[in-house]
């Protein structure tokens, strides 16, 4: 199993411009979740998804939109893209609220993302 | 509101016990958590308490819950040089339904 896999690991953007972040689990894992990690903020949930199909935001949702294509694949895209965006953004799955349990969420490597 | 606070760095030499700290707001939370994450990786889960518990001991890892003042530790025994990374303690808010993330305690352990 791979886990939770994250492309690309690393990007440049110049602002304005557009991307997506992609991130896959194998896990047969139903919620899924999208952080950003800046220096002295700690993690920030931007938006997750409690299973297929459902997408809500979470704290810093401005100037990012998802899509959950389908039970294995949750991607962030960036519309335009800017310096306030720069940070390291993860990707993460866990079973569910709904499973019962403490929930354990399993990351993926991470993606470093500057805009200059 | 949900809430986690914790330190921003401790510094500890290889052999001693290392206690890192944490507050928590939602007095509803059901489980505690503790992530680590090493340079240039994720996070990855340590360890976990419910709520109804006050202590769990895994190896070398011991956490403590104080739910009347809402505190949480987790004591490393023996450091060693491996242990050197930020760790995060989270909460679970029934309320909100969702888990809420410190900014992580970067621990340096100094052979």
């Amino acid at each position: 199993n791979a886990g939770v896999t994250q492309t690309p690991k690393f990007q440049v953007l110049k602002t304005g411009q557009s991307m997506t972040l992609q991130c896959a689990q194998d896990m047969n894992h139903n919620s899924m979740y999208w952080y950003r990690q800046d220096p002295g903020m700690g993690l920030r949930l931007i938006y997750y998804s409690a299973s297929e199909g459902t997408t809500d935001k979470g704290e810093v949702p401005n100037g990012y939109n998802v899509s959950r294509l389908n039970k294995r694949e949750f991607s962030l895209r960036l519309e335009s893209a800017a310096p306030s965006q720069t940070s390291v953004y993860f990707c993460a799955s866990s079973l569910g609220r709904t499973s019962g349990g403490q929930d354990e969420q399993f990351f993926g490597p991470g993606t470093r993302l500057t805009v200059l | 509101g949900e809430d986690v606070e914790q330190s921003l760095f401790l510094s500890v030499r290889e052999g001693d016990s290392s206690v890192i700290n944490c507050t928590y707001t939602d007095s509803s939370s059901t489980y505690l958590y503790w992530y680590k994450q090493e340079p240039g990786a994720g996070l990855q889960l340590l360890t976990y308490i419910f709520s109804n518990m006050d202590m769990k001991q895994d190896q070398r890892l011991t956490v403590l819950l104080n739910k009347k003042d809402k505190h949480l530790s987790l004591r490393i025994a023996d450091t060693q040089t491996g242990d050197s990374a930020i760790y995060f303690c989270a909460q679970f808010s029934g309320g909100y339904q969702k888990v809420t993330f410190g900014i992580g305690t970067k621990l340096q352990v100094i052979p």
